[in-house]
C-alpha cells in the first residue's frame, strides 16, 4: 500500500532562513507520481509541483526547489531565503500507477515564518 | 472558468441528520474525489470517481456515499451524521490521479 511520511509535523523559521520540508515515500509500484501542495491560512489547497517516478531531476523555481532520490524514496522540498508569505500547511501526495486512483497525502508540515 | 465550487461552506448538523455537500467543476475532468481533512492526518480519501456512472471508495468511505451522474458534479451524502464526521471536506478534480489535482475552497462540518 502507498504511504506518505511527513516527519515534521511543524517549523519555525526567521524570515530569509532556508528551511526544508522532508518526504518519504513507500510503494512497491514502479511507475508513481509525487505531488507537493500548499495550504496557506486561507484554507485553500494550492499545487506546487508533479514528479512522475522516472524523472529523477532536480527542479528549482524561483526560491523553490525540490530533491527527488529514488534511492532513499523520498522527496524534498526546499525555500531558500523564507518569506512570511511562505507560511502554510505543506503536504507530500503519491499516487501510483496501480492504485486504481488513489492519490495519498501525508499528514503535512505547518511552516511559520516569523519576520 | 468557476473551477472546482463546493456548497455549503459551513455547516452545523446534529447527530443523525443526513445531509448532501456539493461538488462541481467545470473543467471537463473525468477524475474527481472527495477528501477530508483533519488536524495532524493530511488529506484522506473519502471517495472518488473517474467518470460519470463510476465511483469507487477511497481509505476512509464509512459514512458517506456518493454518486456521478454527470461528468461536472460530485456530490458526498452522509447518511446518518456522527460527531467523528466533523472536519473540513474538499472536493477536487483533474485529469486522473496521476495529475494535478485542483481543489475547491472546502466545506467546514461541525456534528454535534
Amino acid at each position: 500500500a502507498q504511504k506518505v511520511t511527513q516527519a515534521q509535523t511543524e517549523i519555525s523559521v526567521v524570515e530569509k532562513e532556508d528551511v526544508t520540508l522532508d518526504c518519504v515515500y513507500e510503494t512497491r509500484d514502479t511507475t508513481y507520481y509525487l505531488f507537493w501542495y500548499k495550504q496557506p491560512p486561507s484554507g485553500e489547497l494550492v499545487f506546487l509541483i508533479r514528479r512522475n517516478s522516472f524523472d529523477e531531476q532536480n527542479e528549482i523555481s524561483g526560491r523553490y526547489s525540490w530533491n527527488f532520490q529514488k534511492s532513499t524514496s523520498s522527496f524534498n522540498f526546499t525555500i531558500t531565503a523564507s518569506q512570511v508569505v511562505d507560511s502554510a500547511v505543506y503536504f507530500c501526495a503519491l499516487s501510483e500507477r496501480n492504485a486504481g486512483n488513489m492519490l495519498t497525502f501525508g499528514g503535512g508540515t505547518r511552516l511559520m515564518v516569523k519576520p | 472558468n468557476a473551477g472546482v465550487t463546493q456548497t455549503p461552506k459551513f455547516q452545523v448538523l446534529k447527530t443523525g441528520q443526513s445531509m448532501t455537500l456539493q461538488c462541481a467543476q467545470d473543467m471537463n475532468h473525468e477524475y474527481m474525489s472527495w477528501y477530508r481533512q483533519d488536524p495532524g492526518m493530511g488529506l484522506r480519501l473519502i471517495h472518488y470517481s473517474v467518470g460519470a456512472g463510476i465511483t469507487d471508495q477511497g481509505e476512509v468511505p464509512n459514512g458517506y456515499n456518493v454518486s456521478r451522474s454527470t461528468t461536472e458534479d460530485f456530490p458526498l451524502r452522509l447518511l446518518s451524521a456522527a460527531p467523528s464526521q466533523t472536519s473540513v471536506y474538499f472536493c477536487a478534480s483533474g485529469q486522473g490521479a496521476y495529475n494535478e489535482q485542483f481543489f475547491g475552497p472546502g466545506t467546514r462540518l461541525t456534528v454535534l
